[in-house]
């Protein structure tokens, strides 16, 4: 069983276009998060959750809006997409005095 | 949160062991000290964490200096799988919840066969 599942592993799509990237995790965890790993390969944390309440917005524009429907996910979606959204999307999740668990990643190509 | 300061690459020959040093010199003291592991193309993974005494598992061992400053990540003897790149990251205890683990830019590890 994936710990942490993300779907799609890799989404192409055109500018201006609306797109969503799932997160599921099995693992009973309270807190979860999204980190966005740049084509430097800089990871940068954009959000986190804690019992479906956002706790962390780290000053990520409008168009990108997280949704989490229960604990077990939390979901990302796009508005409005610029070739700049391009990047990996990672997805997390943690429980209380546990290690983070990170998906496999969302490739993510705006063209 | 604190900073780290890692170099930015090493190199390893194969099945050789392998210490990755990072510095936090400005660590509190409710600061746990993190390695994460990011091989190519997948997620970061979870490898060890400590606070104040050294540390080992299954994949490796951390050494935590006496004064907390600095760390080293000890791999025994690195295999080729090692190859990725390492994180070294505080993370504080005392804000459970309004946490975020910040990744530095790390040192990527290349093995050498």
């Amino acid at each position: 069983d994936t710990a942490v599942s993300q779907t799609p592993k890799y989404l192409v799509t055109q500018m201006g276009n609306d797109k969503s990237i799932k997160c599921e995790q099995n693992l009973g965890h309270d807190t979860m998060y999204w980190y966005k790993q740049d084509s430097k390969k800089f990871l940068k944390i954009m959000f986190s959750y804690n019992n479906k309440e956002l706790i962390i917005n780290e000053t990520v524009p409008n168009r990108f809006s997280p949704k989490s429907p229960d604990k077990a996910h939390l979901n990302l979606h796009i508005n409005s997409l610029e070739l700049g959204d391009s990047a990996v999307y990672f997805c997390a999740s943690r429980g209380m005095n546990t290690e983070a668990f990170f998906g496999q990643g969302t490739r993510l190509t705006v063209v | 949160d604190a900073k780290t300061t890692q170099p930015n690459s090493m190199e390893s020959n194969e099945e050789e062991p392998v210490h990755l040093p990072c510095n936090h010199s400005t660590i509190s003291g409710t600061d746990y000290i993190h390695w994460y592991r990011q091989l190519p193309s997948q997620g970061p993974e979870y490898v060890i964490h400590g606070l104040t005494s050294n540390v080992n598992n299954r994949m490796a061992s951390l050494a935590i200096a006496e004064d907390r400053k600095s760390s080293t990540l000890i791999l025994h003897r690195a295999t080729l799988r090692d190859a990725a790149v390492y994180y070294c990251i505080l993370r504080s205890s005392s804000n459970f919840g309004n946490e975020k683990l910040t990744f530095g830019t790390g040192t990527r590890l290349t093995i050498i066969p």
